[in-house]
């Protein structure tokens, strides 16, 4: 199998606070998982690469010190999105890549982000 | 202007009916896949395709890869209900360095019974 799991599936904060957001790869390790987010009715939007052990790369326009990355473990990826504002309200969606074939990645089921 | 061109961008169906979405792009990919994605949930993997000129068939999805690596499509017979979704190709062009996809701009298919 290749299961990904997010971790809240949705939050609700409060303007100027932080939030984490968990992706892990629950049967299978993953080197290198990727965080992404998607607006209502469109398609996903890379936001960041992550390795493991090693900085992660953002997309231009992302904002790294917004948007901080944690790839600690062959497991696990964290997302904390920074003193979020309303404009942050979105779905984010990691995934996870498997293997060393073709690049399928599988996809964790989402975090809906709503900053009031 | 996308490096991978889905189209149509919506469509409506009648339960029963047949349904093509296409992908397309001037760039040569490795592979491609094809995921759906239900609203509030992540984008499942379909199927990959790696050879040019391939078929893959599930259930009543056919998946096909173009001969020169260029574009593909997804084929649904008597559509259901059931496959109403958001569809979404995507692939790494052979150029590309990384090992990120390029995601297409999506397929919205509304079956209705």
């Amino acid at each position: 199998g290749a299961v990904v799991s997010q971790h809240p599936s949705w939050v609700i904060c409060k303007s100027g606070t932080s939030v984490k957001i968990e992706c892990r790869s629950l049967d299978f390790q993953a080197t290198t998982m990727f965080w992404y987010r998607q607006f209502p009715k469109q398609s996903l939007m890379l936001m960041a690469t992550s390795n493991e052990g090693s900085k992660a790369t953002y997309e231009q326009g992302v904002e790294k010190d917004k948007f901080l990355i944690n790839h600690a473990s062959l497991t696990l990826s964290t997302l904390t999105v920074t003193s979020a504002h309303p404009e942050d309200s979105s779905f984010y969606i990691c995934s996870a890549r498997k293997g060393r074939g073709p690049y399928e990645q599988y996809f964790g089921p989402g975090t809906r982000l709503t900053v009031t | 202007t996308q490096l991978l061109e889905q189209s149509p961008q919506f469509l409506s169906i009648q339960e029963g009916e047949n349904l093509t979405v296409y992908c397309n792009s001037s760039s040569v990919f490795s592979s491609l896949q094809w995921y759906r994605q239900e609203p509030g949930e992540g984008p499942v993997l379909l199927v990959t395709v790696v050879t040019g000129g391939e078929v893959k068939k599930l259930k009543r999805l056919t998946f096909q890869f173009g001969d020169a690596r260029k574009d593909s499509s997804l084929h649904i017979t008597a559509a259901q209900p059931g496959d109403t979704g958001l569809y979404l190709c995507a692939g790494q062009p052979i150029k590309a360095a990384g090992n990120k996809l390029t995601f297409g701009g999506g397929t919205r298919v509304l079956v209705k019974p």
